[in-house]
């Protein structure tokens, strides 16, 4: 069964680079058959989709982030990583990691418990 | 695109029916899923595709619609169903609702 475990620094000063990474078991993230995203969720709002990467090396990111996401892929160690440049206070949100399937509603299953970041001077 | 769902909170009894909505201001044929999101847990996935269930989910789920206009059906209420309820079409997600089971 895939499990999907985030980690990372769970406080960061505003400017700073935010980077997390996805440790995924059970399955290998260098497929063909699913995206590998990531994602966020503020309190009391639906999630956030940041990006995916996909086993290739193309990646797709939301524009609402301008830029400051980048998505990467280490197939030795079955990992997903993350960074945003520049974080700000309204960065500050619950991150996971998640499959993502590739066709029709592009479905994210599973995904990881989540890793709570506060971005604060 | 903007995933709209209603209504934001229902509170029902167990036993009841609950009609969750949720409407996409473009088409997006059948290419719709489903998440249940309890507190302090990821979303867990529910339905793909619209009415596709997951592995192990009961059949008291039930996803419908196309187009622009999709509903979640859950019967026969179990307290474990409070949760909030998120719809999701790619990289976009409802803004969700709340169910709550008293």
């Amino acid at each position: 069964q895939l499990h999907l475990q985030e980690s990372g620094p769970g406080l960061l000063k505003p400017s700073e680079t935010l980077s997390l990474v996805c440790d995924v078991s059970g399955g290998s993230v260098n497929t063909p058959a699913y995206y590998w995203s990531w994602l966020r969720q503020f309190p009391g709002r639906g999630p956030e989709w940041i990006g995916y990467i996909y086993y290739s090396g193309s990646a797709d990111y939301s524009r609402s982030l301008f830029g400051r996401a980048a998505i990467s892929l280490d197939t030795s160690k079955n990992q997903v990583s993350l960074t945003m440049t520049s974080v700000t206070e309204a960065d500050s949100a619950v991150y996971f990691c998640a499959r993502q399937e590739i066709v029709g509603a592009g479905w994210f299953d599973p995904w990881g418990q989540g890793i709570r970041v506060t971005v604060s001077s | 695109l903007v995933l709209t769902q209603s209504p934001a909170t229902l509170s029902l009894s167990p036993g009841e029916s609950a009609a969750l909505s949720c409407r996409a201001s473009q088409n997006i044929d059948i290419y719709l899923a489903w998440y249940q999101q309890k507190p302090g847990q990821a979303p867990r996935l529910l339905i793909f595709d619209v009415s596709n269930r997951a592995p192990g989910l009961p059949a008291r789920f039930r996803g419908s619609g196309s187009g622009t206009d999709f509903s979640l059906t859950i019967s026969s209420l179990e307290p474990e169903d409070s949760a909030v309820y998120y719809c999701q079409q790619r990289g976009t997600f409802g803004g969700g609702t709340k169910l709550e089971i008293k």
